[in-house]
């Protein structure tokens, strides 16, 4: 099974900050990997697909990047609205198999 | 616009079925693999499982086969059964809408929070 790594597994930023949140594969699944916002109480949120792409209606401070086993969720500047649990997902669509990483929670200082 | 609504039993007892049912309106049920993700108290997300509207059906091996998932085309709906449940099996259960290519979740249901206690 293919097992995710996410870090930091928390931080804190103030608004207008960059933040970077970092996602690792335990190996090699190309770019079958996709970013959510969760915040509480509230169902997941896709922000990113394929590594790298947008979804629609999703703010372009949001910035995915990555290929192979790393990969990379970048706010170029944090607004009061981000603050959330951000989570990596990998897909093995042969099998198919979804495995979400543990998740890094965004707090504003 | 597309809208996933779920509902079920919230407090179920040890060795006893989970049944959740989850409604699809405003878009195309074909094409998509219909999804039950679940999140525990202050964890992470697990995919349970999928299904697309010929009936095809993938589930989690992690579950040991505990996992039925079923559709009913004619009312836009898909459900999930889960045996044997003990306190473990506690979380949040969403519907979600699968892409077929890039198997991203764009779509969610709004969560069954399942409580398992004797």
């Amino acid at each position: 099974d293919i097992q995710m790594t996410q870090s930091p597994s928390s931080l804190s930023a103030s608004v207008g900050d960059r933040v970077t949140i970092t996602c690792q594969a335990s190996q090699d699944i190309r770019t079958h990997l996709n970013w959510y916002q969760q915040k509480p109480g509230k169902a997941p949120k896709l922000l990113i697909y394929d590594a790298s792409y947008l979804q629609t209606g999703v703010p372009s401070r949001f910035n995915g990047s990555g290929f192979g086993a790393d990969f990379t969720l970048t706010l170029s500047s944090l607004q009061p609205e981000d603050i959330a649990t951000y989570y990596c997902q990998q897909y093995d669509d042969f099998l198919p198999s979804f495995t979400f990483g543990p998740g890094t929670k965004v707090n504003v200082k | 616009q597309v809208h996933l609504q779920q509902w079920g039993a919230g407090l179920l007892k040890p060795a006893e079925t989970l049944s959740l049912t989850c409604a699809v309106s405003g878009g195309s049920f074909s094409g998509y693999f219909w999804t039950w993700i679940r999140q525990p108290p202050g964890k992470g997300l697990e995919w349970i499982g999928e299904i697309n509207h010929t009936g095809a059906t993938k589930s989690n091996p992690s579950l040991q086969g505990r996992v039925t998932i079923s559709v009913d085309t004619s009312k836009n709906q898909f459900s999930l059964n889960l045996r044997s449940l003990s306190a473990a099996d506690t979380a949040v259960f969403y519907c979600a809408r699968g892409w077929p290519t890039l198997r991203a979740f764009d779509i969610w249901g709004q969560g069954t929070v399942v409580t398992v206690s004797s």
